[in-house]
């Protein structure tokens, strides 16, 4: 079955830097990359997704990349701002629809 | 309007009883999970259904037993509940594989 792997656990910015959490998959078969953002005491919400004809997708401050060779994905956050800390997972999802998620990355951006 | 609802929110228990989870979604989608969200925040998959049908079964002890009465809401009851059982189960709907989660239900076993 799929694996997926997400780096760094935690993460700590300044307020204004940025921010990079990477994924790798294991499964070729993948080709539907979302992220989804939780915030203490709340449901995960999806913030960006790439499908895997895609190498890059940007929205506003958050950007994410896919190398499908390699089988690895990044979430990229610029001018972070204290209302990005949260847990981000990962997931990795393949045409039966079972979304396989990273371990996720505690993300606080300090003010 | 809630778009993937669960009910109760909290659940707090003795080991070896028995309890049960509902979910309800009004989003029309044909596919329904439930996800475990233990202490690490790890999120595992159990089961899913999709218009009433089981179609993915993780590793998930028989004690667990989903029940789908129809596409529209995914129910868990939970047999014989241990204190590893504690956790925030979360249901779930799709229809173009984005996950919509409904805001979860923290159970506590003592």
């Amino acid at each position: 079955g799929e694996n997926v792997e997400q780096h760094p656990s935690t993460l700590s910015v300044q307020e204004g830097d940025s921010a990079v959490i990477k994924c790798t998959y294991s499964d070729s078969a993948s080709n539907y990359f979302p992220w989804y953002k939780q915030e203490l005491g709340k449901r995960p919400q999806l913030i960006i997704d790439i499908r895997s004809n895609v190498g890059e997708k940007k929205d506003q401050r958050i950007a994410v990349t896919l190398n499908k060779t390699a089988k690895h994905f990044s979430l990229h956050i610029t001018e972070t701002q204290p209302e990005d800390s949260a847990v981000y997972f990962c997931a990795a999802v393949g045409d039966a629809g079972k979304s396989t998620f990273g371990d996720g990355t505690t993300l606080t951006v300090k003010p | 309007d809630t778009a993937v609802s669960q009910t109760p929110k909290y659940l707090v228990t003795q080991m070896g009883n028995d309890k049960s989870i509902k979910c309800e979604q009004n989003l029309g989608h044909d596919t329904m999970y439930w996800y475990k969200q233990d202490s690490k925040k790890f999120l595992k998959i159990m089961f899913s259904y999709n218009n009433k049908e089981l179609i993915i079964n993780e590793t998930v002890p028989n004690r667990f037993s989903p029940k789908s009465p129809d596409k529209a809401h995914l129910n868990l009851h939970i047999n014989s509940l241990e204190l590893g059982d504690s956790a925030v189960y979360f249901c779930a709907s799709s229809q173009a594989r984005e996950l919509f989660f409904g805001e979860g239900s923290r159970l506590t076993v003592l």
